[in-house]
C-alpha cells in the first residue's frame, strides 16, 4: 500500500463542534484530495492542494476548510459540524494534476455528527 | 454541466462469464480516464489508465476501451469470479482534480 494515513479512522462529534481530519503522506506527492463518500452520489470532490499552501475548492466544499503546511500533511476543519457531514471521508494523492498517473486513497475516515 | 454517469448501479453475472462496466461523460475532453476497484469498508484501488489515443488497453483479465467520439468507456472482466465483486469507478482528470462516476456494483454469482 501506498504511504498514506488518515486519523482517525472513526469518530462521532456532536451538532456545532469543531472537527479536524488528518491525512499524512510518505510519498512526497504534490498533489492531495479530500473526498466524500455517500450512498447515491458515490465521491464528491470537497478540497484539493497542489503544493504546500496551495489549495482550491471541489464540487462540495461549503462547510469544509482545509491546510497544507507541508507536503505530507492536508488537514480538513469543519468548522461547525452538522448532520448532513455525516459521511465517509477519504483522502487521495497523485503526482500529477491531468489524470494521467494513479491516485492513492487512504482508508477512509468514518465520521457520524449526531 | 459536466457529468460522468456509470450507467447501471449494480451487474449481477454468473461466474465464467464476461462482466461489461460503462462509463460515458459529457463536457468534458478528458485526456486520461481511469478505472478503480473498491471494496467495502476500504478506500478505491487503482487498476488502469487508458490515454485518449489508445483505443484499448489491456491488464490481465481486465480490458479497458476509450471512445473519444462517444465519449464512453468500457470496462471488461473475462472469466470473471466471484472474487471480482466489488464496486468500480471510473474517473476522468480534469482542471486539477479527479472526478468520479458513482460506480457500479458488480457481483459475480458462483
Amino acid at each position: 500500500d501506498a504511504g498514506i494515513t488518515q486519523s482517525p479512522r472513526h469518530k462521532v462529534t456532536e451538532t456545532g463542534t469543531p472537527v479536524t481530519l488528518r491525512c499524512h503522506q510518505t510519498e512526497n506527492h504534490r498533489y492531495m484530495y479530500w473526498y466524500r463518500q455517500d450512498p447515491g452520489h458515490g465521491l464528491r470532490l470537497i478540497h484539493y492542494s497542489y503544493g504546500v499552501k496551495d489549495t482550491d475548492k471541489g464540487e462540495v466544499s461549503d462547510g469544509y476548510s482545509v491546510s497544507r503546511s507541508k507536503t505530507e500533511d492536508f488537514l480538513l476543519t469543519l468548522e461547525s459540524a452538522t448532520s448532513s457531514q455525516t459521511s465517509v471521508y477519504f483522502c487521495a494523492i497523485s503526482e500529477s494534476w491531468e489524470g494521467n498517473t494513479e491516485a492513492f486513497f487512504g482508508q477512509g475516515t468514518r465520521l457520524t455528527v449526531v | 454541466s459536466q457529468k460522468i454517469e456509470q450507467n447501471s448501479e449494480a451487474l449481477n453475472i454468473q461466474e465464467g462469464k464476461t462482466a461489461t462496466l460503462t462509463c460515458n461523460y459529457t463536457n468534458y475532453s478528458p485526456a486520461y480516464l481511469q478505472w478503480y476497484r473498491q471494496d467495502p469498508g476500504r478506500g478505491p484501488v487503482f487498476l488502469l489508465l487508458i490515454r485518449e489515443n489508445e483505443k484499448e488497453k489491456r491488464k490481465e483479465r481486465l480490458k479497458v476501451t476509450f471512445d473519444t467520439t462517444l465519449k464512453q468507456s468500457l470496462f471488461h472482466i473475462t472469466a470473471s469470479q466471484p472474487a471480482d465483486s466489488a464496486t468500480y469507478l471510473c474517473a476522468l482528470g480534469s482542471q486539477g482534480n479527479l472526478i468520479f462516476g458513482k460506480g457500479t456494483k458488480l457481483s459475480v454469482k458462483p
